[in-house]
């Protein structure tokens, strides 16, 4: 199995473009998570969703966040418009129910 | 939220064994504990979880004290690729499915 794979690996944007981060979660998986990873504020869980529904979506920072799951291989993050206090790691993680995280290798997104 | 308590920071010596301690005073029954660790720049690894019974696998031991207000992660032999940050997460098992990061313990393990 590949794992967790997500897209692009590095993005470097201007502020106020529109970002999109991608997601492949492990077939079979039925749980996804977005993470993201500042040094300031560590390891934050944006949204995951269950069997391609969302379910917490408390921590996502604002309305610039979207996600979606239009199906059970394929997810993604968008941020419009972009900011410079985006900066940080991405990272999207997938889980069979109500078991053990999957993480993939992040994105690291860089807003200027 | 994070609802467990790790030291920022340790250092061990290498082949020696490292004990990470991980306070969850608030604990529930049907919680589980979980420990991560995270290796520069990769994401986080699953090592082991456990309910109430100490578990070792190949790559620790979890060890939690019978209140289950703490636990502590033992990695028996250190070596310098286990230098890594290492989380403890406490999760509800079969319901929500929420994994909280909190800061967890850089761990450093000296040759």
């Amino acid at each position: 199995d590949a794992g967790v794979i997500q897209s692009p690996r590095h993005e470097v944007t201007e502020m106020g473009q529109e970002v999109t981060l991608r997601c492949k979660p492990i077939s079979g998986h039925n749980s996804l998570f977005w993470y993201r990873q500042t040094m300031m504020r560590g390891l934050e869980l944006l949204i995951y969703f269950n069997n391609n529904v969302p379910i917490d979506d408390s921590g996502m920072p604002e309305d610039r966040f979207s996600a979606k799951m239009p199906n059970a291989s394929f997810s993604t993050l968008k941020i419009q418009p972009s900011e410079p206090r985006d900066s940080a790691v991405y990272f999207c993680a997938s889980s069979p129910p109500f078991e053990k995280l999957f993480f993939g290798s992040g994105t690291q997104l860089s807003v200027l | 939220d994070a609802k467990t308590t790790q030291p920022p920071s340790m250092d061990c010596a290498e082949g020696r064994a490292a004990n990470l301690p991980c306070n969850h005073s608030t604990i529930s029954g049907n919680e589980y504990v979980y420990w991560y660790r995270q290796i520069h720049s990769q994401g986080p690894q699953y090592i082991i979880h456990g309910l109430k019974n100490n578990e070792t696998n190949e790559m620790a031991s979890l060890i939690i004290t019978e209140d289950r207000k703490s636990s502590t992660l033992i990695l028996p032999h250190a070596t310098l690729r286990d230098t890594a940050v290492y989380y403890c997460i406490v999760r509800v098992a079969n319901t929500g499915n929420q994994f909280y990061f909190g800061t967890g313990t850089s761990l450093t393990v000296i040759p």
